[in-house]
């Protein structure tokens, strides 16, 4: 059974621009829960997906947001990319919007801010 | 509010000894409660979940940890660290209900000596 996929593994951007994650979740899972890793802030909850609409979000501004895709899939993106942006972006996935649920994480994706 | 701590930041055993990493956690219900390992580079790997039922839950690579409601802990532990567990491992609970995000604590770096 294949895992939680992201794409890209990096991402290169500079102040301003915007940008788009994508996760490809475990077959058979609809929920997709994104987080923020952070140096020094640990881990944050950023939004939930569950069966193409958003649940939940975390304590982020509106530049931050995504969608997920009939197929379950979800994307992420990031407008007025600032400095503090930077961090590993982690992808979860879990069989139900229950939280009995275990989410299981991608290999995230690295932003970096220049 | 729920909460999570990790009062080791860094702890580091020598190869074949046991290893016990702390975990305290503040939910006003029965929490749904995680262990995930994180090795350089890579995401979040589920360790174990306890969910209800049986204290003692055991998980993958030799792994088990113990709810104790009484003092609100779930410590992981494990009877012989293999070099290979060298990683950072992180407690959460599952926030059950309306955001079904988890709550990380804010990981303990492990480092094993030969």
């Amino acid at each position: 059974e294949a895992g939680v996929t992201q794409s890209p593994t990096h991402l290169i951007k500079t102040r301003g621009q915007q940008a788009t994650l994508r996760c490809s979740p475990i077959s058979g899972h609809t929920s997709v829960y994104w987080y923020q890793q952070a140096l020094g802030l640990g881990l944050q909850f950023l939004l939930w997906y569950d069966e193409g609409e958003e649940r939940n979000r975390g304590n982020f501004p509106p530049r931050f947001s995504g969608r997920q895709f009939p197929n379950y899939s979800s994307e992420l993106n990031v407008n007025a990319l600032e400095l503090e942006d930077s961090a590993l972006y982690l992808c979860a996935s879990s069989r139900q919007g229950l939280s009995n649920q275990p989410q299981h994480f991608g290999d995230g994706t690295r932003l970096s801010i220049l | 509010a729920q909460s999570v701590t990790q009062p080791d930041i860094h702890i580091t055993v020598s190869e074949g000894a046991s290893l016990e990493l702390r975990c305290n956690y503040s939910y006003g219900a029965t929490p749904y409660l995680f262990w995930y390992v994180q090795s350089p580079g890579q995401g979040l790997q589920l360790l174990l979940k306890y969910f209800s039922g049986d204290t003692l839950v055991q998980g993958i690579k030799g792994f088990e940890a113990e709810f104790k409601r009484s003092q609100s802990s779930f410590n992981l532990r494990k009877p012989s660290v293999h070099w290979s567990d060298a990683a950072e491992y992180f407690c959460a609970v599952g926030d059950g209900g309306a955001t079904n995000k988890l709550i990380f604590g804010t990981g303990t770096l492990l480092a094993v000596q030969p």
